[in-house]
């Protein structure tokens, strides 16, 4: 069954910093790779698909990277809104597998 | 615009089912796959199973094969999850999430329903 590893698992940053999520899959996954925002009590919103195409209405701060088994999301100048969870997900093969999402990263305020 | 709405919180007790629904509207119904996820307290997101609004077909992670069922009604463009036999491991909020059927990147959400399962 594939994986896909985040980490770091907390990342503390001080807000106007910059961030740097990683997600590494244990198969290629191509570029079929998906990042999402949690933000406590709420739904996970969409933020980049084929992994670096960003959503609609997402903040051009945010930017992703990678293709294969490596996958990077970079957040240029944190504001205090993009404290929360970040997860990634790979969708290369069917059928969709129950760890599809990688395990989180926490990003919080230094 | 696109909106999931799913029904309300639940508590049940241990050996129970649950039945939650996903009503969609602001796009075809017809045209997206619908997805369930859950997220137990304090942990991440897993994926239980997938139906596709068209023709009714199914697949469930093998976790939850046999304990699942998934169902819908186009005529309301609602999406049903029935969970049975349930135990205090079930405890987590649900969410049916939209994909494309190409592309199983999913980029809209219901709000989440809180199943709580006690003895």
């Amino acid at each position: 069954e594939k994986l896909l590893t985040q980490s770091p698992a907390t990342l503390s940053v001080s807000q106007g910093e910059g961030a740097t999520l990683s997600c590494r899959a244990s198969q290629n996954v191509n570029t079929n790779l998906a990042w999402y925002q949690q933000k406590p009590g709420q739904a996970p919103r969409l933020l980049i698909y084929r992994a670096s195409t960003r959503a609609t209405g997402v903040p051009a701060r945010f930017s992703g990277s990678g293709s294969g088994t490596e996958f990077t999301l970079t957040i240029r100048s944190v504001q205090s809104e993009d404290f929360a969870v970040y997860y990634c997900q790979e969708y290369n093969d069917w059928p969709p597998s129950r760890r599809t999402f990688g395990q989180g990263t926490k990003l919080e305020i230094k | 615009q696109v909106q999931l709405v799913q029904s309300g919180a639940e508590v049940k007790k241990s050996g129970a089912s649950v039945k939650v629904s996903c009503k969609a509207s602001g796009y075809d119904f017809t045209s997206y796959y619908m997805h369930w996820v859950r997220q137990a307290p304090g942990q991440g997101l897993e994926w239980m199973g997938i139906i596709n609004p068209s023709g009714g077909s199914v697949h469930f992670a093998q976790k939850f094969q046999g304990r699942v069922t998934l169902t819908r009604d186009t005529a309301t463009s609602t999406v049903y999850m029935d969970l049975s036999s349930l135990t205090s491991e079930d405890t987590a909020v649900y969410y049916c999430a939209r994909t494309t059927s190409g592309n199983y990147y999913f980029d809209y959400w219901g709000q989440g329903t809180l199943v709580t399962v006690s003895s």
